[in-house]
């Protein structure tokens, strides 16, 4: 099993959608959780960072289910600009470990 | 501040060659990491180090490669000799700390033909 498992998609929305990531872990003792957004041909960028309350930067809503091992990331209102690879990050074991991504495509 | 800096962008080498990377991280950073991203592979850690010191070299793929920081604001991969296989685009990236946010260089393109 891989420590961080993600959906590769791609996911397809029309603008103004909202979709939803999920984002599996096996290291139970894992300390923190990120989301990376990374476009085309560029390096990864932190998007935001995921707290145990859940936690919200505008259009985005980061949460965190340690029971079940799993951080979602959720888009509302989707923008042609989002339009890019969602990485999951968790760190565990004094590193970052990343997802291979979900590829989204907003659509006009 | 510039951010993480790495050179060359791109490589073009032929198999056999030793290929050089470099990477400068931001200034107060104690954590310094290597990857390596491929379509089939993603991101995987290869090594990352702590004040200068290799914590953890577990994810370096084969004695092909070694990587050292012989100071706080720099650091090289290398790879001896290089392999079709080797492509890819290699990153580095720093960190203040343990938990918080690591910080991307754009990247090194390399291909070897």
């Amino acid at each position: 099993r891989k420590e961080v498992e993600q959906d590769p998609g791609p996911f397809n929305v029309p603008e103004g959608a909202t979709v939803a990531f999920n984002c599996t872990y096996s290291n139970s003792a894992s300390q923190s959780f990120f989301w990376y957004r990374q476009d085309c041909r560029k390096e990864p960028k932190l998007l935001m960072s995921v707290y145990s309350s859940g936690n919200e930067d505008g259009r985005f809503t980061a949460q965190l289910n340690r029971a079940s091992q799993y951080i979602s990331l959720l888009i509302r209102d989707s923008k042609l600009s989002d339009s890019a690879t969602y990485l999951c990050v968790v760190n565990g074991a004094y590193k970052y470990i990343f997802g291979t991504g979900t590829r989204l495509k907003v659509l006009a | 501040d510039a951010g993480v800096i790495q050179s060359p962008r791109h490589e073009v080498t032929e198999m056999g060659q030793e290929v050089t990377l470099r990477c400068k991280p931001i200034s107060g950073h104690d954590y310094l990491f290597w990857y390596r991203q491929t379509m089939m592979r993603g991101l995987e850690l290869l090594i990352y180090f702590n004040n200068n010191v290799p914590i953890d070299d577990s994810g370096m793929p084969e004695d092909r490669f070694s990587a050292k920081m012989p100071n706080a604001s720099f650091s090289t991969l290398k790879i001896q000799p290089s392999e079709p296989r080797d492509s890819a685009v290699y990153f580095c990236a720093s960190s203040p700390g343990l938990y918080t946010e690591a910080f991307f260089g754009q990247g090194t393109r390399l291909t070897v033909v």
